[in-house]
This record gives structure tokens, C-alpha cells and sequence, in this order.
């Protein structure tokens, strides 16, 4: 079965520094997500894109985030100035389109650790 | 409203046995519910998914319960099997993917 690929798995940074995670999502798939896992918590909804925008973004996602597709295979998830609450499990998801019969699949994730 | 809470935080089962997962619900606007099944170091994996408009659905061992009245669904595992050892997450979503809510997790441990 195709895979979101992700990396790093692992990711540490100082705080206040930029962090750009990055995903390959399913090549014939039209909208792309991150969400995000704090150790031991629910997993949250970010971002979502599509057709070169975002289409819809939580609370969460503030001006210190920033998506980007910058080629035709590649979509990266930037935080300028990690602070320690932004240490999570980034997951990165994809889907062929939009809606009930359109199944979402999730990437294996990249740890973001903030010092 | 957008929260779904999902009970046991923990639930230990012995192999053969039944497992049962609950989750509950605010929001009205809710139309998909899915379930995913997350391995650790891996990312949730969809596992099944209900709509509201049927009150059951079944794949194989995994089973949903959907009560639309009282806004509630539950998974169940049926011979349960310690490969199943996972979390779990109940989530729903309105209006397609654009924002899946996912339930706190339950982790599974099936023993032998």
C-alpha cells in the first residue's frame, strides 16, 4: 500500500530556533494535513491544504507556523521560534479528495523535541 | 462542543476475549466517525467507520455501535488477538476531512 513518508523521524532544536519537518504524501493525492500528538495526548488537527492554500487551520496553528508544497512532491510544516510546548509528534496525512468515502492517511510521524 | 471523549484510558483483555472501547460526542454537525488504531512509533492507521444514518457496522472482528440519540459510539473487538495490543482513537469529523477530532486513545494490551 502507497506511504506518507516523513522526515526526520526525529528532530531536536533549541528554542527560538526554526524547524522545518518535512512529508511526501501520496503521489495522486490532493489534500494534505498535519496534525500533531503531544506525548500521551489526543492527536490534533493543524492544518489543512489544498490547490496551494490552506483550507483550514486550528487555534493551535498560529503566525509561528507556516505550510508550504514547494515542488510537486514535497510538503513541509515550518515553525520559525520553537518554544518548549511545541515538542510533539508531528503527524503528517494526505487524502485523494475530500469527503466521507475519502479515506485519510497518516504518515509515521516526526518527534520534535524543543530544549 | 468539538471534544469527543473516549473511554478506558487503559483496557487489558485476555486473548479470545471481547474488547469495547466508548466514545461520546457534542457537536450535532458530526457526519463521519472513525476509528484508527495506532502502533507505536507509527501513525494512526484507519481501522473502520461509521456514518449516522446506520446504527451498526462490521468488518471482520471490529464492530461499531452507533446510537445517534444519544450521541455515542463504541468500538468492539471481537476474539481479541494480542497483535490487536494498540491505541486506539474514536475521532469524528463534519463535511469531510478537513478536521478530524480525535478522542484522548485507549490503549489495548491483549494477553495471552
Amino acid at each position: 500500500e502507497p506511504e506518507v513518508t516523513q522526515t526526520p523521524s526525529h528532530q531536536v532544536t533549541q528554542m527560538g530556533q526554526e524547524v522545518i519537518l518535512r512529508c511526501v504524501p501520496i503521489s495522486n493525492h490532493l489534500y494534505f494535513y498535519w496534525y500533531r500528538q503531544i506525548l500521551g495526548q489526543k492527536v490534533e488537527f493543524l492544518v489543512s491544504f489544498y490547490n496551494n492554500e490552506i483550507s483550514e487551520k486550528s487555534e493551535i496553528f498560529d503566525d509561528q507556523f507556516s505550510v508550504e508544497r514547494p515542488d510537486g512532491s514535497n510538503f513541509t510544516l515550518k515553525i520559525r521560534s520553537t518554544k518548549l510546548e511545541d515538542s510533539a509528534m508531528y503527524f503528517c496525512a494526505s487524502s485523494p479528495g475530500l469527503g466521507t468515502n475519502e479515506k485519510l492517511f497518516f504518515g509515521s510521524g516526526t518527534q520534535l523535541s524543543v530544549l | 462542543q468539538q471534544q469527543v471523549k473516549q473511554s478506558p484510558q487503559s483496557l487489558i483483555v485476555q486473548k479470545g476475549g471481547i474488547s469495547i472501547i466508548n466514545c461520546a460526542y457534542e457537536n450535532t454537525a458530526f457526519d463521519y466517525f472513525p476509528w484508527y488504531q495506532q502502533f507505536p512509533g507509527k501513525g494512526p492507521a484507519l481501522l473502520i467507520a461509521i456514518r449516522p444514518d446506520v446504527s451498526e457496522k462490521k468488518e471482520g472482528r471490529f464492530t461499531i455501535s452507533f446510537n445517534k440519540s444519544a450521541k455515542q459510539f463504541s468500538l468492539h473487538i471481537m476474539d481479541s488477538q494480542p497483535g490487536d495490543s494498540a491505541t486506539y482513537f474514536c475521532a469524528a469529523s463534519s463535511g469531510g476531512y478537513q478536521k478530524v477530532t480525535f478522542g484522548t486513545g485507549t490503549k489495548l494490551q491483549v494477553i495471552p
